[in-house]
This record gives structure tokens, C-alpha cells and sequence, in this order.
């Protein structure tokens, strides 16, 4: 099955710079990878995803981008806001497939 | 609200104690999902149904028992927990269409989850 490895763990980052998490998977057949956020008390929600097509995609402040012949995909986050303290869980999953597979999530803080 | 809605948002029961954990989804979907989340293992899937029909056990111990009566209902029914059990239960749902199943729309919405405690 899927393993889906997720760097680092916990990231500290001063408000107004960049964060980057990074994933690795091991099924070369997965095609479709999100990112989600969960605040403290609250349920995950996705904030952005990219499919195999595609090596790069960036909705204002968030990227996500793609190597497929690393199987690696990061998510980088520019000009932090303290709003943007949660933990990210990145996925992996293989059209057909039924379930997503997690991350272990990276708990990011920033830092007024 | 993300259209998954699950009941009740917390939850302390002894090990004797017999509850269930209810899900609904008004998203038109035909995939839903039970995850557990605790500090040990964040995500952990447990249980999947698509189109009412169990697809996947994730070597869930039996004190566990879910029930799909339709596309838009999700159960758990927990019965002699222990303390481990202790997490916070979510809920998911996907929307999957074609005789092959692939999903038409990949993105999975959770629900806000119940917080268990098992004393």
C-alpha cells in the first residue's frame, strides 16, 4: 500500500516569512495530492491540491508543487500570518483507489 | 459547515458502556469514511463505504462496529472500549460515479468530529 512520509514535524517560522513542508510517497500510481489544515478543535479542510498533470500550483499565498520522479511534493507558504498556525496534513492517493493516504502532519507556528 | 455533520461533539463513556457515533452528509456523496486521530497517529483510517457497502476494515478491533444503512448515513458503534480508544473520531465523505467508481470529485470533506474519552 501507500506510505505517505511528511518533514518536519513541527516548524516554528517568524510572521512574514515562508514555510515549507515537504511529503514523500511510495506508489508511483498515485495522481491526486492534497493539503489540508486543521486549527486547534476543528476538522481538517482541504486547502489546496494538485494532480499528476500538474507540477505546480499556487492559490495566492499557498503553493504546492510536484516531482514525480522523486515522488516528493511540498507546500510552501508565502508572507505567514499568525492565521496560519495549524497542523497540515499532506495525502497521497491513487484514482480507484478508495482512501487517501496521510501524512503524520507538521505543526506550524508562527511567530508574532 | 462543510455539509458532514456528526454527533454528538463529545463523548466520556466507562469500558461497559455501549454508544454509537452518528455522521450525516447532505453533499450528495456515496463515499463515506470513519478516521481516528490521536497524538500517536494522526489520520489513521478505519473504516470505508461506498454505496452503502464496506470496502475497506483497517484491522479495526470488533469493539468497533460500523453500519451504513444509506449513502448519507454513517454509524459507529463502540461497545467495551478501552482507555486507548481515547481520540477524536472524524467522519469523511467523498463523491465517487461511473461503473468503475473513479471519483468525478477527489476531495474529501471531514466532519467536525467527536472527542471520546474512555474512562
Amino acid at each position: 500500500g501507500e506510505n505517505v512520509e511528511q518533514h518536519p514535524s513541527t516548524l516554528s517560522v517568524q510572521e512574514g516569512d515562508s514555510a515549507v513542508i515537504k511529503c514523500t510517497y511510495s506508489d508511483s500510481a498515485s495522481n491526486y495530492f492534497p493539503w489540508y489544515k486543521q486549527e486547534l478543535g476543528k476538522r481538517p479542510q482541504l486547502i489546496i491540491d494538485i494532480r499528476s498533470n500538474v507540477g505546480e500550483k499556487k492559490d495566492q499565498r499557498i503553493a504546492v508543487t510536484l516531482n514525480k520522479t522523486a515522488k516528493h511534493f511540498s507546500l510552501h507558504i508565502t508572507e505567514t500570518q499568525p492565521e496560519d498556525s495549524a497542523v497540515y496534513f499532506c495525502a497521497a492517493i491513487n484514482f480507484g483507489n478508495e482512501k487517501l493516504t496521510f501524512g503524520t502532519g507538521t505543526r506550524l507556528t508562527i511567530i508574532p | 459547515e462543510t455539509g458532514v455533520t456528526q454527533t454528538p461533539r463529545h463523548l466520556v463513556m466507562g469500558m461497559t458502556n455501549k454508544k454509537s457515533l452518528k455522521c450525516e452528509q447532505h453533499l450528495g456523496h456515496n463515499a463515506m469514511y470513519w478516521y481516528k486521530q490521536s497524538a500517536k497517529k494522526p489520520l489513521e483510517l478505519m473504516f470505508v463505504y461506498n454505496f452503502k457497502e464496506q470496502t475497506e476494515n483497517n484491522s479495526v478491533p470488533s469493539r468497533f462496529s460500523p453500519e451504513c444503512p444509506n449513502s448519507s448515513h454513517l454509524f459507529l458503534h463502540l461497545h467495551t472500549l478501552q482507555p486507548e480508544d481515547s481520540a477524536l473520531y472524524l467522519c469523511a465523505s467523498r463523491s465517487l460515479e461511473g461503473a468503475w467508481r473513479l471519483p468525478t470529485n477527489e476531495k474529501l470533506f471531514f466532519g467536525s468530529g467527536t472527542q471520546l474519552s474512555v474512562l
